[in-house]
């Protein structure tokens, strides 16, 4: 069974801009959960998607968003881009609304550099 | 809400010693509680959880964790460190779909 794969890997960016990252969670997954890290602030929950209906939002500004598709493939998108939001960007998928069993499975992550 | 600390954010270790990493969660009911690690470059991996049924448990690459609810502890433990148990360790605690991990404590194994 094919893991959680994460699009692109790796990527830089300049303040201003755009990005969007993309999840393809595990076949048969139906939640996918979005989360930020960075050394200063851990881990930090961005957005939750199940059924591509949003399930729960962290304290972040407007400027990030995201979708599920029907096939459960999701995109967060980060608009207007601060030096701040550098960070590894983890994708976790789970058959349910998953965090509440705890069987969250992550992806490697995209790395995102704001110069 | 409930939210979980980590206790030392880098744990140095011998090989072959013993590994003790501390998490103490605040929960007004038992949560679910669960231990990952990320290795470097990597996402994270569920190395094991508690969801009520005993409270010792064991997880993958010979790590367990006791449940405490009197000390609102759950550590992590492992009787003999390896070189490749050299990552990161985050625990976790989710209620009510609401999943908060810990800051993470960064283990080191020296040869």
């Amino acid at each position: 069974k094919a893991g959680v794969t994460q699009t692109p890997r790796y990527l830089i960016k300049t303040r201003g801009q755009q990005v969007t990252l993309s999840c393809s969670p595990i076949s048969g997954h139906r939640s996918v959960s979005w989360y930020q890290q960075t050394p200063g602030q851990g881990l930090q929950f961005l957005f939750e998607y199940f059924s591509e209906t949003q399930r729960n939002k962290g304290n972040f500004p407007g400027r990030f968003s995201g979708r599920q598709f029907s096939n459960s493939r999701s995109e967060m998108n980060v608009s207007t881009l601060e030096l701040g939001d550098s960070a590894l960007y983890l994708c976790a998928s789970s058959l349910e609304s998953g965090s509440s069993t705890g069987e969250l499975f992550f992806g490697e992550g995209s790395r995102l550099t704001v110069l | 809400a409930q939210s979980v600390t980590q206790l030392g954010s880098h744990v140095s270790v011998s090989e072959g010693a013993l590994v003790l990493l501390r998490c103490n969660y605040s929960s007004s009911v038992p949560p679910y509680l669960f231990w990952y690690v990320q290795y470097p470059n990597q996402g994270l991996q569920l190395l094991l959880k508690y969801t009520s049924a005993a409270t010792l448990v064991k997880g993958i690459n010979g790590f367990e964790a006791e449940f405490k609810k009197s000390e609102t502890s759950f550590h992590l433990t492992k009787p003999s460190a390896h070189m490749s148990d050299a990552a990161e360790y985050f625990c976790a605690v989710s209620k009510n779909n609401d999943m908060r991990f810990g800051a993470g404590t960064r283990l080191t194994v020296k040869p």
